[in-house]
């Protein structure tokens, strides 16, 4: 069993649609982080949580420790939101990520 | 803004060779860690280094593989002698503060290509 699961694996929206993706995890964790992946490659990160909520611009990410479970929430899709977004959690020393949700945006 | 570089963006070997990958972490960075992304697959921690030594790693790590800071600046990678398996993207990253948990910074990657 995978210790982290996203879902969905692939995302097709309309622009301006509004977006969630989620992540489980079964592990003890010290944070969970959202990142997004450009078809070029490089990673980048969006949050890094430990409890609560945390938003910048169009994108929310909310985490419930109790449920092992945290969401990323885009509003106001646009196609240059088109990437692939992985979920990762703190274990230790080393970042254990989800197999990432391909999002598509179309116009 | 500081950013973490790589270098070289794509290496093409044969099999059984030595490579060496490249890593200029953020400068006042104390963690830095290796990862890897074979095509089509999720991203898997291959080492973590803190304070001149590896503070964890992965089954993936064996003695194939090593780390090093040279200098105050590099971090490389080191495999001894590639394997087919190799090919992948490997990604550097690195985190400040003093604890393990911290947001960590990637770089652009390394597409490593072994023939």
């Amino acid at each position: 069993k995978n210790e982290v699961e996203q879902s969905p694996q692939n995302l097709t929206a309309q622009e301006g649609e509004f977006i969630t993706i989620n992540c489980s995890y079964s592990v003890g964790i010290s944070a969970l982080h959202w990142l997004q992946q450009h078809p070029g490659g490089g990673i980048v990160s969006l949050f890094m949580l430990s409890s609560g909520k945390k938003k910048h611009g169009r994108l929310i990410a909310t985490i419930n420790i109790q449920e092992k479970h945290s969401s990323l929430h885009i509003t106001a899709s646009h196609p240059r939101d088109s990437a692939v977004y992985i979920c990762a959690v703190t274990q230790g020393n080393k970042l254990v990520f989800g197999a990432g949700t391909i999002l598509r945006v179309k116009s | 803004e500081p950013e973490v570089t790589q270098t070289p963006s794509h290496q093409v070997t044969q099999m059984g060779q030595e490579v060496i990958l490249r890593c200029v972490p953020i400068s006042n960075h104390l963690y830095f860690y290796w990862y890897r992304q074979i095509l089509g697959q999720k991203v898997e921690f291959l080492v973590s280094f803190y304070n001149n030594e590896i503070s964890e790693k992965s089954e993936i790590f064996d003695d194939q593989f090593s780390v090093e800071r040279p200098d105050g600046s590099n971090f490389t990678l080191k495999i001894r002698s590639t394997k087919l398996e190799d090919s992948a993207m490997y990604f550097c990253a690195s985190s400040g503060g003093t604890l393990s948990y911290n947001e960590q910074f990637f770089g652009p990657g390394t597409r490593l290509t072994v023939l």
